[in-house]
């Protein structure tokens, strides 16, 4: 499972798109990344996946340059609630259910 | 999305006894579920990797004797950590992933343990 480095905390107001980068140098081919989010006391929570180039749902996008080496989560407008902690990670969800190992993630501060 | 459940969402158990936590996948089959360990202000560990019909595996440091783990059916997984001590209070976690028709682990709301 190919390893995640992410800024340990950033803080952000209210309002502002925030971007949150994370690098995987030795992602494998068959490899997705995924961002979670978690609350203080709950589980993390699926914000989006990709394999290359861009992504976007309703809440974030993800870009992902052609080198595969990086990836950065951005969210466009963040309000207070979206202080959380986000976790990247990388993995092969056809080997055996998609095992997850945990970096550190970024700890998101939004302020008013 | 897919919805995990888990259960309790909080329990406080006196030391030496032993506690079971349940993880259900609602809507889908999980052939495999993971369960995880998280301090305060830690990231999550990975503990164990629970597969349907036949043994967990334990991640190293994990003792499988303290925390056993049984996945009967496709549905439900459960975490029993055997004589509680102090030092195992935390929030554990799981997740399930099913293999192809998913690429993501769906993750349970976590269940608080204290031990007194």
């Amino acid at each position: 499972l190919a390893k995640t480095t992410q800024p340990i905390s950033m803080d952000s107001y209210e309002g502002q798109e925030v971007n949150i980068t994370c690098s995987h140098n030795n992602i494998a081919t068959n490899d997705y990344i995924t961002w979670y989010q978690q609350f203080p006391s709950q589980g993390p929570r699926f914000i989006i996946q990709g394999y290359k180039t861009k992504v976007t749902n309703e809440v974030a996008s993800l870009f992902i340059p052609a080198d595969r080496k990086s990836s950065t989560l951005s969210l466009p407008r963040v309000s207070l609630s979206d202080t959380a902690v986000y976790y990247c990670l990388v993995g092969d969800p056809n080997t055996g259910g998609f095992k997850t190992i945990f970096g550190a993630g970024t700890r998101l501060f939004v302020k008013a | 999305g897919a919805v995990v459940s888990q259960h309790p969402s909080r329990v406080i158990c006196k030391s030496g006894t032993s506690v079971k936590i349940e993880c259900r996948s609602l809507d889908f089959q999980a052939t495999t579920m993971f369960w995880y360990r998280q301090f305060p202000k830690q990231s999550l560990m990975l503990m164990a990797t629970s597969n349907e019909g036949s043994k967990a595996t334990y991640e190293q440091g994990v003792e499988k004797d303290k925390f056993l783990i049984n996945h009967a059916s496709l549905t439900l997984s459960t975490l029993t950590v055997t004589s509680a001590h102090p030092e195992d209070s935390s929030f554990y976690i799981c997740s399930a992933g099913s293999r192809g028709a998913r690429t993501e682990a769906f993750f349970g709301q976590g269940t608080r343990l204290t031990v007194v």
